[in-house]
């Protein structure tokens, strides 16, 4: 089975930039998450799909992150205009159902400065 | 609310037993599980443990689960220095739609 894909694996960019990055789910995973870890922390959810619905996207700043999920299969995550805190590592994963059988990504770290 | 803590470090000999503690809060968990991530590497799932159970063991893991404490251990035995990473706790609450909520993860070093 082939794991969860992302892309790029490395991403420098200046502040006030823009960024994208790109998911593809295990398939047949209905679920998918995106979550941010900052150095020294524990991954933090930004938003939950359940196939090309938004669950939850509570803690994801809007004013400056957009994710969407076309057909509920692949999915992006924007950041307009990054911050020097959003140097993080982004993590994709997916899962069947909710809370089951996560699936990670190796994640995209992204370095803003 | 749900919260998971973790000691931050922890260093061992090579050899010797390692155990990694967790506490949570949200007595609602159903599911409570162990991811480890090695540098520059996504999060591997080691072991799960569904809150009806106090203990399981998968080959050198073992999980122990104190509802009452709301206290999870991972004890790795014969820790190798291929287990020098991080580990993370992880609470599930079988809620709605509720996602994985993770501790901030204790650095395991092995010493030779």
């Amino acid at each position: 089975e082939a794991g969860v894909a992302q892309s790029p694996r490395y991403k420098i960019i200046e502040k006030r930039q823009s960024v994208a990055f790109w998911c593809n789910p295990i398939s047949g995973h209905a679920t998918l998450y995106w979550y941010q870890q900052i150095l020294g922390q524990g991954p933090k959810l930004l938003i939950q799909f359940q196939n090309n619905g938004v669950v939850d996207d509570s803690q994801l700043p809007k004013d400056r992150f957009s994710a969407e999920r076309l057909k509920g299969v692949d999915s992006t995550l924007k950041i307009q205009p990054a911050k020097l805190e959003d140097s993080a590592v982004y993590l994709c994963a997916s899962s069947v159902g909710t809370g089951f059988g996560y699936t990670f990504g190796s994640g995209t770290r992204l370095t803003v400065v | 609310g749900e919260d998971v803590e973790q000691s931050l470090f922890l260093s061992v000999r090579e050899g010797d037993s390692s155990v990694i503690n967790c506490t949570y809060t949200d007595s609602s968990s159903t599911y409570l599980y162990w991811y480890k991530q090695e540098p520059g590497a996504g999060l591997q799932l080691l072991t799960y443990i569904f809150s009806n159970m106090d203990m399981k063991q998968d080959q050198r893991l073992t999980v122990l689960l104190n509802k009452k404490d709301k206290h999870l251990s991972l004890r790795i035995a014969d820790t190798q220095t291929g287990d020098s990473a991080i580990y993370f706790c992880a609470e599930f609450v079988n809620s709605g739609n509720t996602p994985l909520v993770f501790g901030k993860g204790t650095r395991l070093s092995v010493i030779a």
